[in-house]
């Protein structure tokens, strides 16, 4: 079956760049989306397509994917970017499939 | 802006089966996929499966001898049935837009979700 693989944590002060990464076999070969989930929330689709930002979703936020890891890029973070963040992908051997979440701490 | 709220049971008996349905507003459910997500608690997302506007279903391997998702167009409303539960299906459950661009699935995300249920497995 395949699998994503997240960190369990990052941390980032105010204003600065927040990197996530997610990992899967092949993942490069695949296109990546991120979604983000704020405490008690669900979640809100924040890159699709690797690196396509939704209408609504501030530019500070960008996405790349290659090899085998898919990158989401925050930067300027701001205190109210801290939340879980989870990749999503697709595969022949398990349909859609997320990864373990990142929580992302501003401190 | 199109709307998605779950409804159901939020206690469900060992053995039994989970039923829940979510009522889209604000778009028809017309000429989209739609998809049933959960969330154990502290836990990540599981896709569980989708429904077509035509009727077609695509369910998660892990969980397709137990899923059954129907269509009620009319009511612009789609559902989600899981038999035979255990405490490891508690879980809060989404329903989410499923937009999978060119009937590419590799290109596919969920981009409007609901709020989400809790749904307990518990007697």
């Amino acid at each position: 079956s395949y699998e994503l693989s997240q960190p369990p944590s990052v941390s980032v002060s105010p204003g600065q760049t927040a990197s996530i990464t997610c990992s899967g076999d092949k993942l490069g070969s695949k296109f990546a989306s991120w979604y983000q989930q704020r405490p008690g929330q669900s979640p809100v689709l924040v890159i699709y397509e690797d690196n396509k930002r939704p209408s609504g979703i501030p530019q500070r936020f960008s996405g790349s994917n290659s090899g085998n890891t898919a990158t989401l890029t925050i930067s300027g973070t701001q205190a109210m970017d801290e939340a879980d963040y989870y990749c999503q992908a697709w595969d022949s051997s398990t349909a859609w499939v997320f990864g373990g979440g990142t929580k992302l701490t501003v401190l | 802006q199109v709307q998605l709220q779950e409804s159901g049971p939020g206690l469900v008996k060992p053995s039994e089966t989970l039923s829940l349905t979510c009522s889209v507003s604000g778009g028809s459910i017309s000429s989209y996929y739609w998809s049933w997500i959960r969330q154990p608690p502290g836990k990540a997302l599981e896709w569980i499966g989708y429904i077509y506007y035509s009727g077609s279903t695509n369910y998660s391997p892990s969980l397709k001898s137990r899923v059954t998702i129907s269509l009620d167009t009319s009511k612009n409303q789609f559902s989600l049935k899981l038999s035979s539960v255990t405490a490891a299906d508690t879980a809060v459950y989404y329903c989410a837009r499923h937009v999978v661009p060119a009937t590419q699935a590799q290109r596919a995300y969920f981009d409007f979700w609901g709020q989400g249920t809790l749904v307990t497995v518990s007697s």
